[in-house]
């Protein structure tokens, strides 16, 4: 099935550790985002990817790292500079190639910070 | 500030009832216009999505409008379901496509 795929949906890391969030994407879609959702906020961009191998920072890129070295995959990493990671990491992909595009989201994963 | 904004930010209802969702944005020139259900700790779904010439578009028991002289789109849910309790979301593309931009979404809870 066509599909994109977070992995894990839950992670629990001690403080000081990195830890690297997996998206995954089979919709041949060029562009990825990461966004951070926490309690009563919208969503917030992190980082997106048009093409491969080309990124950019979002809103909220501090603390986080991303690599795009194939059109399938924008894993995300939770660097230990990052002051408050706690918090709900979607992954998106889209394709604007019409006027409506696609937009599709991953099932989310839960990063608790002990 | 948000280019998005939400209203009602929650919202409680009677199963069987009817209920609706403002959205009003300032996004501007935008290309299209979408509505989100989220369910507790999942990835949003979509529901419906419009381009700014389109004034109506329905999915199910879901009605999505959009009035782009006002910059205003609204959510009409018809005879609630238990399972209608979600966050509902609405996301505005600008014509550049890629920078989204998200409402904090309106919480509804259906009640029996």
């Amino acid at each position: 099935d066509g599909g994109i795929t977070q992995s894990p949906k839950y992670l629990f890391r001690k403080e000081g550790q990195n830890v690297t969030l997996s998206c995954e994407q089979n919709l041949n879609h060029d562009a990825m985002y990461w966004y951070r959702q926490d309690p009563g906020q919208g969503l917030r961009l992190i980082y997106y990817s048009q093409i491969v191998n080309d990124f950019q920072k979002g809103d909220i890129a501090e603390g986080y790292s991303v690599s795009r070295e194939k059109k399938e995959s924008f894993p995300l990493t939770v660097t230990s500079a990052q002051k408050n990671p706690t918090a709900f990491y979607l992954c998106a992909s889209g394709s604007w190639t019409s006027n409506t595009g696609e937009l599709f989201f991953g099932e989310g994963s839960r990063l608790t910070v002990l | 500030k948000n280019q998005v904004e939400q209203s009602p930010q929650s919202l409680i209802i009677l199963e069987g009832k009817n209920c609706t969702l403002q959205c009003n944005y300032t996004v501007s020139p935008f290309s299209n216009l979408r509505w989100y259900k989220q369910d507790t700790g999942r990835g949003p779904v979509s529901l419906t999505i419009m381009t700014f010439s389109e004034n109506t578009k329905s999915n199910g028991r879901y009605t999505a409008t959009l009035d782009a002289d006002t910059k205003q789109s609204s959510l009409h849910i018809t005879a609630s379901q238990l399972s209608d309790s979600a966050s509902y979301i609405c996301v505005v593309t600008p014509n550049s496509g890629y920078a989204l931009n998200f409402g904090k979404g309106t919480s509804l809870l259906v009640t029996p």
